[in-house]
């Protein structure tokens, strides 16, 4: 069955440093791997995604992410961090036309 | 715009009541979903449904019901047999041409007193 890790519960950065959450995957075969952010109280919003092609995916808000099939794993980036940036990230998995995994989440904070 | 309402946006509830959570689109969206959130648990799935007239239960689907009669609505009801139901509820919704993007309202939480 396909599942979601990501190992940080709560990470803090200082604004303006770089940041890189974590995700693991567990899949079959090659998945649909999304990233999703939440603000508090919101719906989820996507970040960015990744299907085929090119393993480093560019998304919204200055975020990218690259899939390395031999560790199975999905990481989120981003060079410099914004306080509007904190928030609650999501990492997700399926594959096409069938339900998504998601991952606990890691909470962002962004220190000034 | 197109998206997806979510109505209401705070509950609360005696406990032994009866709820029902509304969900809208005007995405055209075929399949649509309904996800519980819980703190540091992440999403769980209750129950999705990919055409109008069928659903099918999540992982979690014990203690609600859903219904779907129209294309654009999938409302969510969550029964006194949910012994624990104070929660926040997304709805989302996926277009089947497309690839397994979803988008998401912005959610109902719930309180049960």
């Amino acid at each position: 069955a396909q599942s979601v890790t990501q190992p940080d519960i709560h990470i803090t950065v200082s604004e303006g440093a770089s940041l890189e959450l974590r995700c693991n995957y567990s899949y079959g075969a090659t998945p649909y791997l999304f990233w999703y952010v939440q603000s508090p109280g919101q719906g989820l919003q996507l970040l960015l995604k990744y299907f085929s092609g090119d393993t480093l995916v560019q998304g919204i808000k200055g975020f990218e992410a690259e899939f390395k099939r031999s560790q199975s794993s999905f990481n989120l980036r981003k060079p410099s961090v914004h306080w509007s940036d904190a928030a609650e990230y999501f990492c997700a998995v399926g594959e096409r036309n069938n339900d998504m995994r998601f991952g606990a989440g890691t909470r962002l904070t962004v220190k000034p | 715009d197109g998206g997806i309402t979510q109505s209401p946006k705070y509950l609360f509830r005696k406990e032994g009541q009866n709820v029902t959570l509304s969900c809208e689109q005007n995405l055209n969206h075929d399949a649509m979903y309904w996800y519980r959130q819980d703190p540091g648990q992440g999403l769980r799935l209750i129950y999705y449904s990919q055409i109008v007239n069928d659903f099918q239960k999540g992982d979690i689907a014990e203690g609600y019901s859903v219904s779907r009669e129209k294309k654009e609505s999938f409302p969510l009801t969550v029964t006194s047999a949910q012994k624990n139901p104070t929660a926040f509820y997304l709805c989302a919704s996926r277009g089947l041409s497309g690839a397994n993007v979803l988008t998401f309202g912005a959610g109902s939480r719930l309180t049960v007193l």
